[in-house]
């Protein structure tokens, strides 16, 4: 089983829409949780962490549910500039070993 | 811009030669993690470096290896390359107590 899991999408989805992106981990000892951007042949950059009690940055609402075990990331309004691929992140069983989802792609369309 | 850099951007190598990757970390972090990005895929995991030492290592052969400085930079060689080492190798920089990692902008590297 890998250690996280992602739909890859793709999400089309038209401007000003709200889109929803999901991720599930295998190891109930991870402790920590990212969001991570990457856009096409560029590095992943950091969107935002992700706390047990939810966190929002802008338009961006990250959720964590240990019980299930997994995270979410929701984008409201969604502008052209959203488009990219979407990365879960979560740490591993060695301090902070990163494992990555394979990503979600997605398009927002004018 | 997240401070950390790598070299070369690109390079092009030949089944069963070496490579040695370069990687600076941010200024105040002193940990290095190095992922190897295949196409269509998520960064996988190679190693983490820490104080010169290796740190965790994720699923890749002993032909992958890497060393940390005193200045906390990384090397990442991997001998004997095989095609399907073709990929976007990336390096992280962290610190122990600050969990989140910033990449540098990765090597393209392809091996023919």
């Amino acid at each position: 089983r890998k250690e996280v899991e992602q739909d890859p999408g793709p999400f089309n989805v038209p401007e000003g829409a709200t889109v929803a992106f999901n991720c599930t981990y295998s190891n109930s000892a991870s402790q920590s949780f990212f969001w991570y951007r990457q856009d096409c042949r560029k590095e992943p950059k950091l969107l935002m962490s992700v706390y047990s009690s939810g966190n929002e940055d802008g338009r961006f609402t990250a959720q964590l549910n240990r019980a299930s075990q997994y995270i979410s990331l929701l984008i409201r309004d969604s502008k052209l500039s959203d488009s990219a691929t979407y990365l879960c992140v979560v740490n591993g069983k060695i301090g902070n070993q990163f494992y990555f989802g394979t990503g979600t792609s997605l398009t927002v369309i004018p | 811009e997240t401070g950390v850099t790598q070299s070369p951007t690109h390079l092009i190598k030949t089944r069963g030669q070496q490579v040695t990757l370069r990687c600076s970390s941010q200024s105040g972090h002193n940990t290095v993690s190095w992922y190897q990005q295949a196409l269509g895929q998520g960064p996988q995991f190679i190693f983490q470096y820490y104080r010169e030492e290796e740190n965790g290592r994720g699923n890749f052969p002993p032909r992958f290896s890497g060393l940390q400085f005193p200045n906390y930079s990384s090397e990442l060689n991997v001998n004997a390359l095989e095609l399907d080492d073709s990929a976007l190798y990336l390096c992280a920089s962290s610190s122990q107590t600050v969990f989140e990692q910033f990449f540098g902008p990765g090597t393209r590297l392809t091996v023919l």
